[in-house]
């Protein structure tokens, strides 16, 4: 089945403790990118990958890191998490450019104490 | 600034009522992308629309592409709750790699 998975679905952690949250696309798109949802801001783009090695910044990239060194994986780190950073992550993946249709994995619950 | 803006954020309607929500932008897309999101799920394609004044029906659903492709409509006929979801609206800024997202359309059908 075609998809785009994302790993954990749900975490709790602390200030300051580094963490990666994982995607994985099987559908051998080039695009991939990172999304934070948060009520009454909507999605916004933290990341985005056009192929492998190539990685550009979106509208809210402070405090994030990510790395494209396959294809079908794009992980998202934060290095040093603050509360601020509590939200609901997508991962999405697109067979064309960026503008293209993107297929969104089923979402990471992020809370930061 | 919000470079895509949905009408109404919020709308509450009885089980066979007809609706209609709203994409606007200032800006002109090379296409415009429709989603619904369930609660607690990602985002899931409905629909794209390329050429300025394209109409597309899924089902029930009706997009509608604005002449100057500035805008778009989303028309649901004879809503059913499995209608209801968070409409996302995302246009193809030529050029520039990326989509941007509307907030959305919080459409809630009444059994």
């Amino acid at each position: 089945e075609a998809q785009v998975t994302q790993n954990p679905r749900y975490l709790i952690t602390v200030t300051g403790k580094k963490l990666t949250v994982t995607c994985s696309q099987n559908m051998n798109h080039e695009y991939m990118s990172w999304y934070r949802q948060d009520p009454g801001l909507g999605l916004r783009q933290i990341y985005y990958s056009m192929n492998v090695e190539v990685t550009d910044k979106g509208d809210v990239p402070e405090g994030y890191k990510v790395s494209r060194k396959e294809k079908r994986n794009f992980p998202l780190i934060l290095e040093s998490p603050s509360p601020n950073q509590t939200s609901l992550y997508f991962c999405a993946s697109s067979p064309g450019t960026g503008g293209s249709e993107q297929y969104f994995g089923p979402g990471t619950r992020l809370t930061v104490t | 600034t919000q470079l895509l803006e949905q009408s109404p954020q919020f709308l509450s309607i009885q089980e066979g009522e007809n609706l209609t929500v709203y994409c606007n932008s200032s800006s002109v897309f090379s296409s415009l992308q429709w989603y619904r999101q369930e609660p607690g799920e990602g985002p899931v394609l409905l629909v794209t629309v390329v050429t300025g004044g394209e109409v597309k029906k899924l089902k029930r659903l009706t997009f509608q592409f604005g002449d100057a492709r500035k805008d778009s409509s989303l028309h649901i006929t004879a809503a059913q709750p499995g209608d209801t979801g968070l409409y996302l609206c995302a246009g193809d800024l030529e050029g520039n790699n990326r989509l941007a997202f509307g907030k959305g359309n919080q459409v809630v059908v009444i059994p």
